[in-house]
């Protein structure tokens, strides 16, 4: 089954670009989402459908998806970004369904 | 505005059956699948089940297949998860989210239930 490749962590400066990578197999045709969680608190969807944010989502996070390999993007990076990031497809053919990649922890230097 | 609201926290021993609960708000509850994640500590994401609740049908991931229960009551809005016979590996966060198509993300959350089984 499809199994979703994360780096388990990225620093950036702030101000800077932090870019997370999610890997999987073909994962270009499928739709990627993905999840922002601060310690103690449930996650939060920041990115859906590889580039749209829900409503009250900055327009610092942006996603993209083709080949093998999903992104989400994180412009201007400031404190309040730290936190773990989670990509997610559904993956309607097998039992899986709702597949998570390990996350990413994100730091701010 | 769409809720999804927890049952507390629960302290358990191995052996002892549980059922917590989500109880949904502000949508149609009975046409949209409701996810159970589970989060181990310090652990990522992991999905339990799903469910339909307009007629109950539920899949299961094969790690959590015979393990757990996944149920949904539409008269009061509520779904369960429910074991029979904790184990100590259990002892996670575990979170209701509902489920939003045609390529199925999580848009909105429970707050969370903590399950801590120890002797």
């Amino acid at each position: 089954s499809l199994l979703l490749t994360q780096p388990p962590s990225v620093s950036v400066a702030p101000g800077q670009t932090a870019r997370i990578t999610c890997e999987g197999d073909n994962i270009g045709s499928k739709s990627v989402h993905w999840y922002q969680q601060k310690p103690g608190q449930a996650p939060v969807l920041v990115v859906y459908d590889d580039n749209d944010r829900p409503s009250g989502i900055p327009e610092r996070f942006s996603g993209s998806n083709s080949g093998n390999t999903a992104t989400l993007t994180i412009s201007g990076v400031e404190a309040g970004v730290e936190a773990d990031y989670y990509c997610q497809v559904w993956d309607g053919s097998t039992d899986h369904h709702v597949l998570f990649g390990g996350g990413t922890k994100v730091t701010v230097l | 505005e769409v809720q999804l609201v927890q049952s507390g926290p629960e302290v358990k021993k191995p052996g002892e059956s549980l059922k917590i609960s989500c109880e949904a708000s502000g949508y149609g509850f009975n046409n949209n699948w409701i996810a159970w994640v589970r989060q181990m500590p310090g652990k990522g994401l992991e999905l339990v089940g799903i469910i339909y609740p307009g007629d109950s049908d539920t899949r299961y991931s094969p790690s959590f297949q015979g393990q757990v229960t996944i149920s949904a009551d539409k008269s009061i809005h509520t779904a369960y998860l429910q074991w029979s016979s904790l184990k100590a590996s259990d002892t996670a966060m575990y979170y209701c989210s509902k489920l939003t198509g045609p390529w199925f993300f999580c848009d909105s959350w429970g707050q969370g239930t903590l399950i801590t089984v120890s002797s």
